[in-house]
């Protein structure tokens, strides 16, 4: 079975610093990968997906993850932290037909 | 290009109730899957519906069925409503093919009380 975790229920980060989240997966194939976010009150939207090729995904609002398989993990940061960041964030893995999902970090920014 | 929709937005039912939700993907979209979203268990897929089949079912008991009509819209049925059924149930729609990424509607926050 396709799993993912994610270290860290909760991030807080100053306005301005680095955001990293981190998230683990189990795989014994290669993996479909995709990190969302949601907003209070909001369905998932997707920040970026890794499907094969080049380890380092580049997503929507300054979001980009690395995928190293011999960690396998597949890490998402943002060099500089915006108010509008603050938000639930999902790590997921893609297989037959679903999706697996992490149990989500809660980022806050500090002003 | 419209997002996936999904009515209603809200609901509060009765236990021992059923409650019907609705989605309307993404034009072109075949794939929809369904999840339920609690404090408590996360994200849970309950299943996946392309060309009117499912092809993969969740671990949830009978009282929730799912069904895709000929235009790719579907609908989730929850029998026998349970106060642990309230949850935010998401519909997703997606191409077919592996790896594709799936799109999220706002979700029917579903209250059972």
């Amino acid at each position: 079975a396709q799993s993912v975790t994610q270290l860290g229920s909760h991030v807080s980060v100053s306005e301005g610093a680095l955001v990293l989240l981190r998230c683990n997966y189990s795989s014994s194939v290669p993996p479909y990968l995709f990190w969302y976010v949601q907003y209070p009150n909001q369905g998932l939207q997707l920040l970026l997906k890794y499907t094969t090729g080049a380890t380092l995904v580049k997503g929507i609002n300054g979001f980009e993850a690395e995928f190293k398989k011999s960690e396998t993990s597949f890490h998402l940061t943002k060099p500089s932290a915006h108010m509008s960041d603050a938000a639930e964030y999902f790590c997921a893995v893609g297989w037959e037909y679903k999706l697996s999902f992490g149990a989500g970090t809660t980022v806050t920014v500090r002003a | 290009k419209a997002g996936v929709t999904q009515t209603p937005r809200y609901l509060i039912k009765t236990r021992g109730q059923q409650v019907t939700l609705s989605c309307s993907p993404i034009s072109g979209h075949r794939s929809v899957s369904w999840y339920q979203q609690t404090p408590g268990q996360g994200l849970q897929f309950l299943f996946e519906y392309f060309s009117e089949t499912q092809r993969n079912k969740g671990n949830f008991p009978g009282r929730f069925s799912g069904r895709q009509f000929s235009n790719s819209r579907s609908e989730m049925n929850v029998s026998t409503l349970e106060l642990g059924d309230s949850a935010l149930y998401l519909c997703a729609s997606s191409l077919p093919g592996a790896g594709t990424e799936a799109f999220f509607g706002q979700g029917t926050r579903l209250t059972v009380v």
